[in-house]
């Protein structure tokens, strides 16, 4: 299995609350990626990144901003958390012959 | 951007029996990969099968198949001999192969229960 965590697995916060995620790999792969997981909508992307200080927006990064100084480290923060931000998190990182994905194992965010 | 699209919700199948989940997509490239990811109750997401588009035949996992059929943009895992560890979530994923920042795009996902 790839060397992803991350931190925290659980957390319950209040609405405009600042949030931060952080996702840590052991594998030094170049691409990793924030994903957010809600019923009927699959994962979606929040933000990536393809280098150190290089991230790029995904499909829903509204509200989200993310930061990457360190190769195996990738945060994502949550300025003023809102309800609508109750979520799942994934991290990714990518990887393989195939470029295929690899997860981490997902933080419950949930914002009273 | 590219769709994924998964129409079945909910997927139920005997113990032993062979289940086939379905899976489209929608894209104006040639050349990409394809996926299908598990998520078991534990939320971990592991990679079962992938594909590359330009490659005819189709990929085979112990008893994981895919049927990919590329002009109808359709790719169906096949699961044979199911097991009661095979219940979870089921997603179809695509990945172009020239684009940057290889982004995955995900389906809603299929839920598989398996009937003892």
């Amino acid at each position: 299995d790839a060397g992803i965590t991350q931190s925290p697995r659980h957390k319950v916060t209040e609405t405009g609350t600042p949030v931060t995620l952080r996702c840590h790999q052991t594998e030094n792969h170049r691409y990793m990626y924030w994903y957010r997981q809600d019923p009927g909508h699959g994962l979606r992307l929040i933000h990536y990144s393809y280098g150190v200080k290089d991230t790029d927006k995904g499909e829903v990064s509204d509200g989200y901003s993310v930061s990457r100084s360190k190769t195996e480290d990738f945060l994502l923060t949550l300025e003023s958390a809102t309800s609508s931000q109750t979520s799942v998190y994934f991290c990714a990182i990518g990887g393989g012959p195939y470029n295929e994905q690899f997860f981490g194992p997902g933080t419950r965010l949930t914002v009273l | 951007a590219q769709t994924v699209t998964q129409s079945q919700p909910e997927m139920s199948v005997q113990e032993a029996e062979t289940v086939t989940l379905s899976c489209t997509y929608d894209t104006s490239e040639s050349d990409y990969y394809l996926f299908w990811y598990k998520q078991p109750p534990s939320r971990q997401m592991i990679l079962v099968i992938r594909q590359e588009a330009y490659k005819q035949q189709n990929a085979t996992e112990n008893r994981f198949s895919v049927n990919f059929q590329k002009a109808a943009k359709s790719f169906s895992l096949k699961i044979s001999d199911s097991q009661l560890g095979d219940a979870a979530m089921y997603f179809c994923a695509y990945r172009t192969r020239a684009g940057a920042g290889n982004q995955f795009y995900f389906g809603t996902g299929t839920s598989l229960t398996v009937i003892p």
